[in-house]
């Protein structure tokens, strides 16, 4: 088990370039949700997909920002031309729905 | 919607002390509590994960107390050592797995050698 495997690591951005941000849940897990966490507000919820339909996106900002889980293998977190203000370290988390959630390592985006 | 507050922002404590750290949440239907510990440059890893039927949870040098009358969740690391400095953070979830966490806003925790 390789846990929740997030890429790239790092990711760094010129202003308005656009960002796209891999999850791969851990096998089995029905839940993904995705997680931005910065120095002034903290770990914010974005949204979430359980069994790879969209459940609450309420989190995410209405403009550039979209995610999609085309399968249960993966999920996108896809930024369009990109802010300094959306440099973020990026979390992914998948649950088995009924418990405990397994966190990524997360990845850092940094947009210059 | 939820929220939770968490103190201290920072925590400075010897090694072989005791460190405490508190939330309190508002959302009364809340069920699943959660501590997470988070290293430079690193994800969360769960701690501890307390259903709301217990009230006191122990494992490896923590432990977890809910207060569900005053809606309070509270960690303490008995004799911490150098290795448990870190970011500590408390979320909490009204359907554990199937829902959003809702996140304090971490605790930093120096362990002075």
């Amino acid at each position: 088990n390789a846990g929740v495997i997030q890429t790239p690591r790092h990711k760094v951005t010129g202003k308005g370039q656009e960002a796209t941000l891999w999850c791969e849940p851990i096998s089995g897990h029905s839940a993904v949700f995705w997680y931005r966490q910065t120095i002034v507000q903290g770990l914010e919820f974005l949204t979430y997909f359980r069994n790879q339909a969209p459940i609450d996106d309420s989190g995410m900002p209405k403009e550039r920002f979209s995610a999609q889980m085309p399968n249960q293998s993966h999920s996108t977190l896809k930024i369009q031309s990109t802010q300094p203000q959306d440099s973020a370290v990026y979390l992914c988390a998948s649950s088995l729905g009924d418990s405990d959630y397994t966190f990524g390592s997360g990845t850092r985006l940094l947009v210059i | 919607g939820e929220q939770v507050e968490q103190r201290p922002p920072h925590l400075s404590v010897p090694e072989g002390d005791s460190a405490v750290i508190i939330c309190t949440y508002t959302d009364s239907a809340t069920a699943y509590f959660y501590w997470y510990k988070q290293e430079p440059g690193a994800g969360l890893q769960l701690l501890m994960s307390v259903f709301s039927n217990v009230d006191r949870k122990e494992e490896q040098g923590l432990t977890v107390l809910l207060n569900k009358k005053d809606k309070q969740l509270s960690l303490n690391l008995t004799a911490a050592h150098p290795g448990d400095s870190a970011v500590y953070f408390c979320a909490v979830s009204a359907t554990g797995g199937a829902d959003r966490l809702t996140f304090g806003k971490g605790t930093q925790l120096i362990i002075q050698p």
